[in-house]
């Protein structure tokens, strides 16, 4: 079945460090790929998404290029803040009628002043 | 503003208690989620509706029932609590999977 891979955290950078989350995935068909962000004590919001294969997803100083020949849609921002400080899930839009996200298990990210 | 909204925010219950958590949206979305969040586990998708009048199991159904009780609202009904359950919960909502979900902001849950 589908499934989505991330690495494992928790992640730790000095602020202006440059960021990296790696995410793969299995999937059948042409999947939607997601990255959202869950802020301490808060839900889970959208981030950025690609529908297609080279399309680029950005947000906030956020980029993820959707990589089909890699299976991949890493998180990258060149300069990360204080408030940069949180969970991060990828995820894409499973086969079949119904579609449910099918979800990474999360990173977390704490950034340093 | 629109979005998808939960209650209660936080609950603490007794082990065998019950108890109904609410979710409405106002986006006329399809489809709604409900999934619990804990530690190391990432999201686990408990239920969810696909569209108005329809219910269908997910990766942890048990212990728990829901209703749609129209397209706005999704209730998750605990019928007699347990300490495992004790747990963040989400709601979420789409309109179609590959458009994202919008979530609620949670319900803390506790089971003593």
């Amino acid at each position: 079945g589908d499934s989505v891979t991330q690495m494992e955290g928790p992640v730790t950078l000095s602020e202006e460090a440059f960021l990296t989350i790696n995410c793969t995935y299995t999937a059948t068909g042409y999947p939607s790929l997601f990255w959202y962000v869950q802020y301490p004590g808060e839900g889970l919001q959208l981030l950025l998404k690609a529908t297609k294969a080279d399309d680029k997803g950005s947000n906030k100083g956020f980029e993820a290029t959707y990589r089909k020949e890699t299976t991949s849609f890493h998180l990258e921002k060149g300069s990360v803040q204080v408030s940069d400080s949180a969970v991060y899930f990828c995820a894409l839009s499973g086969a079949g009628n119904n579609r449910k996200l099918i979800w990474g298990l999360g990173t977390s990210l704490a950034v340093n002043p | 503003n629109a979005g998808v909204t939960q209650t209660p925010k936080f609950q603490v219950l007794k082990t065998g208690q019950s108890m109904t958590l609410q979710c409405a949206q106002d986006m006329n979305h399809n489809s709604m989620y409900w999934y619990r969040q804990d530690p190391g586990m990432g999201l686990r998708l408990i239920y969810y509706s696909a569209s108005e009048g329809t219910t269908d199991k997910g990766e942890v159904p048990n212990g728990y029932n829901v209703s749609r009780l129209n397209k706005r609202e999704f209730s998750l009904r605990l019928e007699s609590a347990a300490p495992s359950q004790t747990s963040v919960y989400f709601c979420a909502s789409s309109s179609q999977a590959s458009y994202g979900y919008t979530f609620g902001s949670g319900t803390r849950l506790t089971v003593v």
